[in-house]
């Protein structure tokens, strides 16, 4: 079955420098790439998401970059805010219109700490 | 329109107890996906359900199940209960789960077995 892996594990930058986090999928189905944030306490919430047909996708400060032939996936924040901190997850999955969605593969998670 | 709303949000087991959570997925959403986070494992997918059918299951014991009712709300129970079974469950709804339809998920219930 799919395996994701993300890295690092913590990443702790300065306010206004750039943060980039990389997972790793093993399923060459995959194609649908989701990254999640989650506050501490709080629920995951959808940032951003990427479908396979398309190599990269920004939203503002956010970013994600997909390259299928190695496999991997990037968020990219830029300009980080201390409301940036929190923990990213990003996940992989079969999607296809038509048919039921299977699961969301998550990554273990990374903690970003933005210092002001 | 309302989120994701999950109940009760903090419970408190022992060992050999069985639990039932409840999911209420937003207005209008027919599918609701069920996980269980942990520090070590992350975010596992437990299984989801449409229109009162479980579509999908992740690789979770029998003693995990749920159900769906008529009006989208969604139930798991988790029988005979230990220790590893501590953990934040979260449930997430779409509409119909198909194609590349967003998962909204709820607040989550963290569980805890003594």
């Amino acid at each position: 079955g799919e395996n994701v892996e993300q890295h690092p594990s913590t990443l702790s930058v300065q306010e206004g420098d750039s943060a980039v986090i990389k997972c790793t999928y093993s399923d060459s189905a995959s194609n649908y790439f989701p990254w999640y944030k989650q506050e501490l306490g709080k629920r995951p919430q959808l940032i951003i998401d990427i479908r396979s047909n398309v190599g990269e996708k920004k939203d503002q400060r956010i970013a994600v970059t997909l390259n299928k032939t190695a496999k991997h996936f990037s968020l990219h924040i830029t300009e980080t805010q201390p409301e940036d901190s929190a923990v990213y997850f990003c996940a992989a999955s079969i999607r296809e219109v038509g048919r039921s969605q299977g699961n969301l593969i998550f990554g273990k998670g990374t903690k970003l700490s933005v210092k002001p | 329109k309302a989120g994701v709303t999950q109940t009760p949000r903090y419970l408190i087991k022992t060992r050999g107890q069985q639990v039932t959570l409840s999911c209420s997925p937003i207005s209008g959403h027919r599918s609701v996906s069920w996980y269980q986070q942990t520090p070590g494992q992350g975010l596992q997918f437990l299984f989801e359900y449409f229109s009162e059918t479980q579509r999908n299951k992740g690789n979770f014991p029998g003693r995990f199940s749920g159900r769906q009712f008529s009006n989208s709300r969604s139930e798991m129970n988790v029988s005979t209960l230990e220790l590893g079974d501590s953990a934040l469950y979260l449930c997430a709804s779409s509409l119909y789960g198909r194609g590349f339809e967003t998962q909204y998920f709820g607040p989550g219930t963290r569980l805890l077995v003594l």
